[in-house]
């Protein structure tokens, strides 16, 4: 059974900055792409980031780029996400998410339960 | 970048209804488009990929079809089990905008 379990979210000023971890397991880790995707509270669906299977390339949205950073450990079937220079407006429960298909980009075929992250002073 | 619509932002129906929802990307996005369903306080599920292959498990009451630029989700006889919000997502990109959600609520 594919299980996402993200940790890491917790209350931060603005300006601060946070790494969350997604540890998985029941599926080949090093095989799929992995995502982020964030919702701020009553809001919408954001897709933040993702890296692909090797970890040799990572896409940004624009709200996030140069400030987080996406990362994986094969090793330790885990995805990260650094969160520097945070922002009120990060707010948001931040999921992670596996890819449908092996050696792919898109769509998100498993889900985590999320880790909020609350930016406020 | 891709912006992307979904019409209406809330649907009102009743059970055994057919209906529908439209989700427009700002440029064609081929059939690189997946719809997810989400329920209050839990994960989206996948529906539909590639604008009309059902996921593995979901009713065949679902169905997407559309490309290029506009799209659709239909769902042929709404059961109790359907009332839940809508997104849609493009990915022809190396970025996966999602729309702005359909609520489907009970009339």
């Amino acid at each position: 059974e594919v299980q996402l379990v993200e940790s890491g979210g917790v209350l931060v000023p603005p300006g601060g900055s946070l790494r969350l971890s997604c540890a998985a397991s029941g599926f080949t880790f090093d095989d799929y792409t992995m995502h982020w995707v964030r919702q701020a509270p009553g809001k919408g669906l954001e897709w933040v980031s993702l890296i692909t299977w090797d970890g040799g390339s990572t896409y940004y949205a624009d709200s996030v780029w140069g400030r987080f950073s996406i990362s994986r450990d094969n090793s330790k079937d885990s995805l990260y996400l650094q969160m520097n220079s945070l922002r009120t407006d990060d707010t948001a429960l931040y999921y992670c998410g596996k890819d449908r298909e092996a050696f792919g980009e898109f769509p998100l075929e498993y889900w985590g339960q999320g880790t909020l992250v609350t930016v406020s002073s | 970048d891709i912006q992307m619509t979904q019409s209406p932002s809330t649907l009102s129906a009743s059970v055994g209804d057919r209906v529908t929802i439209t989700c427009r990307a700002s440029q064609s996005i081929r059939n690189w488009l997946a719809w997810y369903q989400q329920k209050p306080g839990k994960a989206p599920k996948l529906l539909i990929y590639e604008a009309s292959s059902l996921e593995s498990g979901v009713p065949s009451r679902f169905s997407g079809s559309g490309s290029g630029t506009e799209f659709t989700l239909t769902i042929s006889s709404l059961q109790p089990d359907d009332f839940a919000t809508y997104y849609c997502q493009q990915y022809s990109t190396y970025s996966g905008t999602f729309g702005p959600g359909t609520k489907l609520e009970i009339k």
